[in-house]
């Protein structure tokens, strides 16, 4: 059963610091990794995709890596910004096509 | 173009009533997906739907809860007899085909059971 792990549960840091934000699963076999942001009350935005064949996807001051062979993925985001706070959660699509996500990284940017 | 909606966006009912809660996908995805996020268990998959047919209803927690999608557009997550443990957000997500793409999610709908 793929499990999903996000550390750390959460973070804070002061405005213009870079953000680094740690995904781990632990089956392998998968057929992509997207990363999304929620805000409070709100539905999940999607920020990267990565496909499995893919190392890496960048967009903006943000950058996702996946090393499928180590279950590992981390989203980079350059100077950090207040609006940045936010919980961001990863989630690896396997076979059957449904989605299994981590327990999310709550952050807070301090202005 | 209009994104994934969901109604209601707050829905409060007694338990032992049905509920019933709608999605509508972005135009032509072909792929809808309903999931659940509670406090205590973060957010789960409950079914996956590829045109009208549902190849993946494995998340579905228990034979109450059912769902249907009819012309290959909007569809319905119906609760019955809903318990208290069933309140939380419950997720509409569309995409365009299915394996490879991006998962568009709705804004949710909000359940309590009193």
């Amino acid at each position: 059963k793929q499990e999903v792990t996000q550390i750390p549960a959460a973070l804070s840091v002061p405005e213009g610091e870079n953000l680094v934000l740690n995904c781990s699963f632990t089956d392998s076999a998968i057929y992509n990794l997207q990363w999304f942001r929620q805000d409070p009350g709100k539905g999940l935005t999607s920020l990267l995709l990565i496909q499995s064949s893919q190392r890496e996807q960048t967009s903006g001051r943000l950058n996702a890596s996946l090393d499928k062979s180590s279950g590992r993925s981390t989203l980079y985001i350059a100077a950090s910004q207040p609006g940045d706070s936010a919980t961001y959660l990863c989630a690896v699509k396997a076979a059957g096509n449904k989605l299994t996500f981590g327990g999310g990284t709550r952050v807070l940017v301090k202005p | 173009g209009a994104g994934v909606s969901q109604s209601p966006s707050n829905k409060v009912t007694e338990k032992g009533k049905d509920v019933e809660l709608r999605c509508d996908p972005i135009s032509g995805h072909t792929a809808l997906y309903w999931y659940r996020q509670s406090l205590g268990q973060g957010l789960e998959f409950l079914i996956y739907f590829q045109g009208n047919s549902a190849p993946d209803k494995s998340g579905l927690p228990s034979d109450r809860f059912s769902a249907e999608r009819t012309g290959g557009s909007v569809s319905t997550l119906t609760i019955q007899r809903t318990q208290q443990e069933d309140s939380a957000v419950y997720l509409c997500a569309s995409s365009l085909q299915g394996r490879g793409d991006t998962q568009y999610f709705g804004p949710g709908t909000r359940l309590t059971v009193l």
